[in-house]
């Protein structure tokens, strides 16, 4: 089975910091998920990522396979992007969808 | 917004009873993943449905059950509630071929469930 751990459990920046956020999982995988939670409890896919670097916006993903290792970052953040982050990787062994989710980061942006 | 529908948004109820969550996916979409978020375990995987079937189970417990009806909509059941099913419970739904873990998800805005 898959595990997942995310760090910084907590974070908090000042508007305009350039944020990282990293998540690593125990088992090679085909594709990690970002997801952001907001204040109100929706859950909003960001990433799904197989491999390399993708861009929207202001955030990037990006992914280490061989380490196993996967991070988020917010260029120029801002406290609109107050909210709970989350990587999720799949279950090993099946071809199913069923994800496992780290504790999330919880981002907290000051003006 | 998601696509994807969730009713009711809040359901406040008392230990012992039964409850049902009704989940409608993006229209096309073929999967639908249950889960439940409680404050000290996170996000868990409680069950995924793909094109009417059973696909993959995760930690659900046997007082609770889902199904997938031909329209694709999704419902879970909660029975003999305890205090310890409060929870957000989420449904998600996916629209690939094969409803494996390279399809991005959608979320529903979620149901609170409270048990009291």
């Amino acid at each position: 089975k898959n595990e997942v751990e995310q760090s910084p459990q907590n974070l908090t920046a000042q508007e305009g910091e350039f944020i990282t956020i990293n998540c690593s999982y125990s088992v090679g995988i085909s594709a990690l998920h970002w997801l952001q939670q907001h204040p109100g409890g929706g859950i909003v896919s960001l990433f799904m990522l197989s491999s390399g670097k993708k861009k929207h916006g202001r955030l990037i993903a990006t992914i280490n396979i061989q380490e196993k290792h996967s991070s988020l970052h917010i260029t120029a953040s801002h406290p609109r992007d107050s909210a709970v982050y989350i990587c999720a990787a799949p279950e090993v062994g099946g071809s199913q969808g069923n994800l496992i989710f780290g504790k999330g980061t919880k981002l907290s942006v000051k003006p | 917004d998601s696509g994807v529908t969730q009713t009711p948004k809040h359901l406040i109820t008392a230990t012992g009873q039964r409850v049902t969550l009704r989940c409608s996916p993006r229209s096309g979409d073929l999967s639908v993943y249950w889960y439940q978020q409680s404050l000290d375990q996170g996000l868990q995987f409680l069950i995924q449905y793909y094109n009417g079937e059973e696909r993959a189970k995760g930690n659900i417990l046997e007082r609770f059950s889902a199904q997938q009806f031909p329209d694709l909509h999704s419902e879970l059941n909660l029975s003999s509630l305890e205090l310890g099913d409060s929870a957000l419970y989420f449904c998600a739904s996916s629209g690939g071929t094969s409803g494996g873990p390279t399809d991005t998800q959608y979320f529903g805005p979620g149901t609170r469930l409270t048990v009291l």
